[in-house]
């Protein structure tokens, strides 16, 4: 079973504060996209990375896809109760298909006022 | 543009009995999955469709049956209910591999078999 490891698990922090979320694997993705889930909803997309090294920005959020395309990080800058959250990473296989996206089991995110 | 739709939002069935979940997109989408979702698990794919006629399993497919007849929806069948499915099932949409694979999630149905 390929895996897509998410790091931390939990993080609590106070509003202001910077904090990074990790996804690792050791299989190589053609694309990895990062979703945000609020309670009683659906996941929401964020954004998508397709190039090894490639660095996207949303806000004061930045994604960055590893070389290697086998990991990813989203670093949030100046942390809102609005980003509380459950994100999550979801990676493409190289060459695969529907069949082969792979969920991270998610970050679980509280930004207290 | 409603996206993709699931009802109901709720449903709570004894063991054994079995119901469907109501799927649908209209975002002319030709990819189609069912997930479910449970603490510590993550999403975990069951079925997935890459266009109407034509379905696949994904990782925990026991006990679900899937159809595609349309583009726009994609009903997920249980037909004898465990408490084992006691989860959260959403219904996602997608352009595929031109799109690189980037779902589009319904609201989710909660699902509880005593």
């Amino acid at each position: 079973t390929q895996l897509l490891e998410q790091s931390p698990q939990f993080l609590s922090i106070q509003e202001g504060e910077n904090l990074t979320v990790y996804c690792n694997s050791s299989s190589v993705f053609s694309s990895l996209q990062w979703y945000r889930q609020e309670p009683g909803e659906g996941p929401v997309l964020l954004v998508t990375v397709v190039t090894g090294g490639e660095v996207k920005k949303l806000k004061r959020l930045t994604f960055q896809f590893g070389d290697a395309r086998k990991d990813s990080s989203l670093h949030i800058t100046a942390a809102q109760p609005g980003d509380t959250g459950l994100y999550l990473c979801a990676g493409a296989l190289n060459g695969g298909s529907q069949g082969n996206l792979i969920f991270g089991k998610g970050t679980k995110l509280s930004v207290k006022p | 543009n409603a996206g993709v739709t699931q009802t109901p939002k709720f449903q709570v069935l004894k063991t054994g009995q079995s119901m469907t979940l109501q799927c649908a997109q209209d975002m002319n989408h030709e990819y189609m999955s069912w997930y479910r979702q449970d603490p510590g698990m993550g999403l975990r794919l069951i079925h997935y469709s890459v266009g109407a006629g034509i379905t696949d399993q994904g990782e925990v497919p026991n006990g679900y049956n899937v159809s595609r007849s349309t583009t726009e929806d994609f009903p997920l069948r249980l037909l004898s209910a465990a408490p084992s499915q006691t989860s959260v099932y959403f219904c996602a949409s997608s352009y595929g591999s031109g799109g690189g694979y980037e779902q589009y999630f319904g609201p989710g149905t909660r699902l509880t078999v005593t």
